[in-house]
């Protein structure tokens, strides 16, 4: 069935600095790929997500590429913020049903 | 906007008691789910519910129970609180769309936090 892989954390970086987030995928055919952001004591928001191979998804600076070649997903922002401070998940639907499965999170502490 | 909203954002009970969660969507969702969320352990689907009155079990249903009478709301019981049943409780909606794995997108509710003493 569909399963997701996400890079594992924490991961901690500066003000201004890149940020890649790993999420590769085992899927059947080319499902729907989602990023979630979970701040501090708040439930999950969708971040961006991306519909079919090759769409990338944006939102807030963050971008992500649908790649069926390497079937990943990975999340990247050029110059993160304190405010980016969060775990973030990748999800995509379980094969079959109307259910997301969601990878690990990855928590994210950015330091000024 | 989606609106999805938990009744309590944190709620404390004694081992034992019956506790009720309740969630509310405004979006007129057929999909209702029910997670919990541990250190570690990423999101649990508990329970899901694809229309009223009905139910499927997810991953970790033990010592749950759920009820959908309406469209809009979903409750999630816990039977006789224990204190392994401490975590933050997530609750989602989506609407089902055609095609094999359509888009699926869930929308969350803010959470309960709760602590069995």
């Amino acid at each position: 069935g569909n399963s997701v892989t996400q890079m594992e954390g924490p991961v901690t970086l500066s003000e201004e600095a890149f940020l890649t987030i790993n999420c590769t995928y085992t899927a059947t055919g080319y499902p729907s790929l989602f990023w979630y952001v979970q701040y501090p004591g708040e439930g999950l928001q969708l971040l961006l997500k991306a519909t079919k191979a090759d769409d990338k998804g944006s939102n807030k600076g963050f971008e992500a590429t649908y790649r069926k070649e390497t079937t990943s997903f990975h999340l990247e922002k050029g110059s993160v913020q304190v405010s980016d401070s969060a775990v973030y998940f990748c999800a995509l639907p379980i094969q079959g049903a109307q259910k997301l499965v969601f990878g690990q999170g990855t928590r994210l502490t950015i330091n000024p | 906007d989606v609106k999805v909203t938990q009744s309590s954002r944190y709620l404390v009970k004694r081992t034992g008691e019956k506790v009720f969660l309740e969630c509310v969507q405004d979006m007129d969702h057929e999909n209702m789910f029910w997670y919990r969320q541990d250190p570690g352990l990423g999101l649990r689907l508990i329970y899901f519910s694809y229309d009223v009155k009905m139910k499927e079990k997810g991953d970790i249903p033990e010592g749950y129970s759920v009820s959908r009478e309406k469209k809009e709301r979903f409750s999630l019981i816990l039977e006789s609180a224990s204190t392994n049943q401490t975590s933050m409780y997530l609750c989602a909606s989506s609407s089902p769309t055609t095609g094999s794995q359509g888009r699926y997108e869930q929308y969350f509710g803010p959470g309960t936090r709760l602590t069995v003493t």
